[in-house]
């Protein structure tokens, strides 16, 4: 079976760093998405991993570490705008229809 | 811009009747198309894979005959809420999976719509 685990709810301040952590087990890995979601909003893609290591693409971060069944997202440089759900979704090499699995999604909180 | 369109973006229909969804992908060919649908704070919950000339492929737990799945097209997909009840008010969103990187996204990034909100009264 599959199943993803990320924190229900984090906040943070205004200008600061914060990493979210997402742990998955999978019949077989084939990439781990990040998207984020606005209140109301569909989700739109962040980051992709498929290989050990940190993806970087301008404030945002993404690392994996397939040992271990685990991923980060990082964002520096908090803006008010980053409050939103932020969902760690993975592929299964075993399921040929490219489906992804999702999280139960992160909602983090930016304050002043 | 946006890369799939959804229609309706939001439904209200009375108990009994049937709700047709519209999913479009706009600038690549989508062969699989995925419907999800999402309750109030809770994560997306995969309903179907939906495969462009083939039957598509339900979740355990999802009725097939009160969600029809049409993939048509390439590029459109429909779902279709047969005989609603309130139940089934949700807000249902596709996606569409980009298998040629044509986008600049790794390959079979999936792109969402921007979902429609059903309210069954």
């Amino acid at each position: 079976g599959q199943n993803i685990d990320q924190p229900t709810e984090m906040t943070a301040t205004e200008g600061a760093i914060v990493q979210i952590n997402c742990t998955y087990q999978t019949s077989g890995f084939n990439g781990l998405f990040w998207y984020q979601q606005h209140a109301g909003e569909a989700p739109t893609f962040l980051s992709y991993n498929v290989l050990d290591g940190l993806e970087e693409k301008g404030r945002f971060s993404s690392f994996l570490s397939r040992s271990k069944g685990y991923s980060y997202l990082l964002l520096k440089e908090l803006q008010m705008k980053d409050s939103a759900s932020y969902l760690c979704a993975v592929r299964d090499r075993m399921d040929s229809s490219y489906k992804l699995i999702f999280g139960s999604g992160t909602r983090l909180l930016v304050r002043p | 811009g946006a890369v799939v369109s959804q229609h309706p973006s939001w439904v209200i229909c009375k108990s009994g009747t049937s709700v047709k969804i519209e999913c479009r992908s706009l600038d690549f060919q989508a062969t699989t198309m995925f419907w999800y649908r999402q309750f109030p704070k809770q994560s997306l919950m995969l309903m179907a894979t939906s495969n462009e000339g083939s039957k598509a492929t339900y979740e355990q737990g999802v009725e097939k005959d009160k969600f029809l799945i049409n993939h048509a097209s390439l590029t459109l997909s429909t779902l279709t809420v047969t005989s609603a009840h309130p139940e089934d008010s949700s807000f249902y969103i596709c996606s569409a999976r980009d298998f040629s990187g044509s986008l600049g996204t790794p390959t079979d990034t999936q792109y969402f719509g921007p979902g429609t909100r059903l309210t069954v009264l």
